[in-house]
């Protein structure tokens, strides 16, 4: 079965400083990854998702993340975080050609200081 | 264009009642998957719906049930309701089954609460 660990319950950050949410991840075959937003009392938006080919990922907003197979992570970057980018963060997985349904980590709380 | 939309936003049921929430996927898509997401977790799969057949299932109880009509709108039951069942549910919807690497897209949520 599929399972996704995001080690770190809060990432306090300063507004203009890297931002970096860890994600690692198992599955029994090849993975599909995703990364999702949660704000306060909102449903999950689609931040970017890994399918194959370029390890580095480019996705809404200026955020991106790292497929490293080796290491079996997937992590959340942004080089320049904003106030506005305090939010929950969700790492979810999918195997390729098993099932279809969405494993999700639990989350992560990110926190941009002014 | 119309993305996915959930009613009611908010439920406040008491305990043995039952609940029906109601999901309309986003245009062009036809497969519709609920998820259910207690305080301080992620969302956990509840089952998902296609050609108005449920394909898949997590680990839930069978007071927990569904349905997909033709339009491809979906509605989530929940029977004899436990204090446990209090959380967001959420309502994703993708294409052609899902089978595809497509992106499945959330609903706002209807945040149940079991008195």
């Amino acid at each position: 079965a599929q399972s996704v660990a995001q080690p770190e319950d809060q990432v306090n950050v300063a507004e203009g400083n890297p931002l970096t949410v860890k994600c690692t991840y198992s599955v029994s075959g090849n993975p599909y990854l995703f990364w999702y937003v949660q704000y306060p009392n909102r449903g999950l938006q689609f931040l970017l998702k890994y399918i194959t080919g370029d390890n580095l990922v480019k996705g809404s907003y200026g955020f991106e993340a790292e497929f490293n197979k080796s290491q079996t992570s997937f992590h959340l970057k942004k080089p320049s975080a904003l106030v506005s980018d305090s939010a929950l963060y969700f790492c979810a997985v999918r195997e390729v050609y098993g099932n279809n349904r969405l494993a999700f980590g639990k989350g992560n709380q990110v926190v941009v200081i002014p | 264009d119309a993305g996915v939309t959930q009613s009611p936003t908010h439920l406040i049921k008491t305990r043995g009642q039952q609940v029906t929430l109601r999901c309309s996927p986003k245009s062009g898509h036809d497969t519709v998957s609920w998820y259910q997401q207690a305080l301080g977790q992620g969302p956990q799969f509840i089952f998902q719906y296609y050609e108005e057949e449920e394909r898949q299932r997590g680990n839930f109880p069978d007071r927990f049930s569904g349905h997909q009509f033709p339009n491809y709108s979906s509605e989530l039951n929940v029977n004899a309701l436990l204090l446990g069942d209090s959380a967001l549910y959420l309502c994703a919807s993708t294409q052609g089954g899902g089978r595809a690497p497509d992106t499945q897209y959330f609903g706002p949520g209807t945040r149940l609460t079991v008195l």
